[in-house]
């Protein structure tokens, strides 16, 4: 597609209960982004994949957050025991070369709105 | 101290006028800064790119960064109702895989 595909764009879940967030980047990005939004609290760095490299989990805040990306193209946000302190935006953004080098910055999708009640 | 500093706001101009948004940062490393625009419930977009210190003119927008100050700002001439939106400011260190530092936002409306 011409752009970052995220789904669902809402999501609402049981506390304790496993969610899974997908994110389409766009075709050829190498670089893979999820980034966590919270009211007043701005983006929040999560995890990072870059062409066939280890991900970067340091921004993953606690182990029940993981993340895979398949074949370089999809990758899957899993929250597992949800927490209500979950509930959040989850954007997803993907670029041509990772880092702040590339001048063409990041292409964000829309988000997943997660709620947990 | 959190690494990047932006007022939240909100900001309420009238149309027509000049908005000034700003950042303050810790890291002095710091060498890629970017402006991003959030419409409400889309994801962010890539206004402005600027690498080390000066300023960069594009249309209505300019961005500025003074690297001895620690300070970033992006000035908005002849503002829109269509430019109301949260702006987030975003840095990095280097150009490798570094994923870039965002500041909160801040939200602005311009009213007609």
């Amino acid at each position: 597609g011409a752009g970052v595909s995220q789904s669902p764009s809402n999501k609402v879940t049981e506390k304790g209960k496993d969610v899974e967030l997908r994110c389409d980047p766009i075709s050829g990005h190498t670089a893979l982004y999820w980034y966590r939004q919270s009211l007043g609290q701005g983006l929040e760095f999560l995890i990072y994949f870059q062409g066939n490299s280890a991900p970067d989990k340091s921004g993953l805040p606690s182990d029940r957050f993981s993340a895979e990306r398949t074949g370089g193209s999809v990758s899957t946000l899993t929250i597992q025991r949800t927490q209500q302190e979950d509930s959040a935006v989850y954007l997803c953004a993907s670029s041509l070369a990772g880092g702040a080098g590339n001048t063409y910055g990041y292409t964000f999708g829309s988000g997943t709105r997660l709620t947990v009640v | 101290q959190k690494e990047v500093e932006q007022d939240p706001g909100p900001l309420s101009v009238p149309e027509g006028a000049i908005v000034s948004l700003n950042c303050t940062y810790s890291n002095s490393a710091f060498q890629y800064f970017m402006w991003y625009r959030q419409y409400s419930r889309k994801g962010p977009e890539l206004l402005m790119y600027t690498y080390s210190s000066g300023n960069k003119e594009d249309g209505r927008f300019t961005a500025q960064v003074d690297k001895s100050s620690k300070y970033i700002s992006l000035f908005i001439r002849d503002s829109q109702p269509s430019d109301s939106a949260t702006y987030l400011c975003a840095m990095s260190w280097n150009s490798g895989n570094t994923p870039l530092v965002f500041g909160k936002g801040t939200r602005l409306s311009v009213i007609a």
